[in-house]
């Protein structure tokens, strides 16, 4: 069993829509969560990265994460042509910056 | 403020050849994260450099193996290819080893093994 996993999609969702991107992990010792987003033919890019469990919003992005269920969510509202691209969830435990990622899920946001 | 770069882009090897990729770390950063990425997959963990010493290895054989040097570019040194090492291969840089830096990372250099 993988330590993170995620859905690989692809998910497939109409200009405006709401999105909701998950992880789950098994590593209790995971402290800090990221979220990527990874275009074509390019490197990953972080958007957010929270500490501990709650919600942290920023802009059309909110990433919520639930340390007693393992479970990280990126919701992403308003959703636009320019955000299809691969996400990535991504973990560390503490003292240490070993990035552990998901699969990424492929996202196509359609006009 | 220059980011992270990486060479080449695109790199075509045999089974058994040895390949060499190069990172340019960005400017005021020290440490340099390596990843393997296959497709459809997340990036793995190679191994991270920090202040020109290994500093945490993944589950990646001897035959990877890294430097970095004073200006804190890197490179990543792959012997006795095999078809599985086709993948994207990322550097990430962060200034400090500690909890958590953010890691900024070049757009990767696409290896295929034939």
């Amino acid at each position: 069993q993988k330590e993170v996993e995620q859905d690989p999609g692809p998910l497939s969702v109409p200009e405006g829509a709401i999105v909701s991107l998950n992880c789950t992990y098994s590593n209790s010792a995971f402290q800090y969560f990221m979220w990527y987003r990874q275009y074509s033919r390019k490197g990953p890019e972080l958007l957010m990265y929270t500490y501990s469990s709650g919600n942290k919003e920023d802009g059309r992005f909110t990433a919520q994460v639930d340390k007693s269920s393992k479970y990280i969510s990126l919701f992403i509202r308003d959703s636009q042509p320019s955000d299809s691209a691969t996400y990535l969830c991504a973990m560390t435990p503490y003292n240490t910056d070993k990035l552990i990622f998901g699969t990424g899920t492929r996202l196509q946001v359609f006009p | 403020e220059t980011g992270v770069t990486q060479s080449p882009t695109h790199l075509i090897k045999t089974r058994g050849q040895q390949v060499t990729l190069r990172c340019s770390s960005q400017s005021g950063h020290n440490t340099v994260s390596w990843y393997q990425q296959a497709l459809g997959q997340g990036p793995q963990f190679i191994f991270q450099y920090y202040r020109e010493e290994e500093n945490g290895r993944g589950n990646f054989p001897p035959r990877f193996s890294g430097l970095q040097f004073p200006n804190y570019s890197s490179e990543l040194n792959v012997n006795a290819l095999e078809l599985d090492d086709s993948a994207l291969y990322l550097c990430a840089s962060s200034f400090e080893q500690s909890s958590y830096n953010e890691q900024f990372f070049g757009p990767g250099t696409r290896l295929t093994v034939l």
